[in-house]
């Protein structure tokens, strides 16, 4: 069974770092295909991609956010980090990490999502 | 890069049929799309993609025979049909955009919440 959770701190002060973990379970970043990507959604707002990070440590981020995001993923914990720096509060939201399998039918479809974690930047 | 519009919300009867619409902009009419289904206070979860040729793939785990898709010019459809209490949800498509066959970013609409009545 593929589970993805994701976990950090509820409060950020503007202009902190934040940092989120997503711990998974039931595959590995080591093979071919995988990738796992952060998404996040403010209170009753539209979902928007924030970053990406394939098998290969091949790594993808939005456009608007760029300057901002870094991604790295630690294959021997099963963790997938991400940083933003430079917290506002326009950041609060829920952050998603979502698994996609890149070599597949569904290439790019987020076939597994987290719970989500909620951020408050305040 | 493809820009997605979907209605904010949508309502149907207990029993009744719903079909949710995701648009795409002009020249993306090759594009497929993803749709999700977010449950009060819960994360997304796939339901299934579709192309003008219809579903592509396989649904997500757990998505109903209930659950269809049909695509159509820029129109990209979710049906629902005898909707249930459970079927209260946002509704959201995604798309992913690429160069080249290369992966460079995804793309969400704005979401349809589906009241059922």
């Amino acid at each position: 069974q593929v589970t993805l959770r994701e976990s950090g701190p509820a409060l950020v002060r503007p202009t902190q770092t934040l940092t989120l973990t997503c711990a998974f379970s039931g595959f590995s970043l080591t093979t071919r295909g995988m990738c796992v990507s952060w998404i996040r959604q403010p209170p009753g707002k539209a979902l928007e991609w924030l970053a990406r990070i394939d098998w290969d440590d091949d790594k993808f981020y939005s456009t608007s956010l760029k300057t901002r995001l870094n991604i790295s993923k630690d294959t021997s914990k099963n963790q997938v980090v991400l940083t933003m720096t430079n917290m506002d509060p326009v950041d609060t939201a829920t952050y998603y990490c979502a698994r996609i399998l890149a070599v597949s039918t569904l290439k790019n479809a987020f076939d597994i999502w987290g719970q989500g974690t909620m951020v408050t930047v305040s | 890069q493809p820009v997605l519009t979907q209605p904010p919300s949508a309502s149907a009867s207990l029993g009744a049929s719903v079909t949710l619409t995701c648009t795409l902009n002009s020249g993306y009419s090759n594009y497929q799309v993803d749709w999700y289904q977010q449950r009060p206070g819960k994360g997304p979860r796939f339901v299934m993609r579709v192309g003008t040729g219809g579903i592509v793939g396989s649904k997500g785990d757990g998505i109903p025979d209930r659950f269809s898709v049909l695509g159509s010019g820029l129109n990209r459809y979710l049906t629902i049909t005898n909707i249930q209490e459970e079927d209260e949800s946002d509704f959201h498509c995604g798309a992913d955009h690429g160069s080249g066959g290369n992966f460079i970013s995804v793309v969400f609409g704005g979401g349809t919440k589906l009241t059922v009545l």
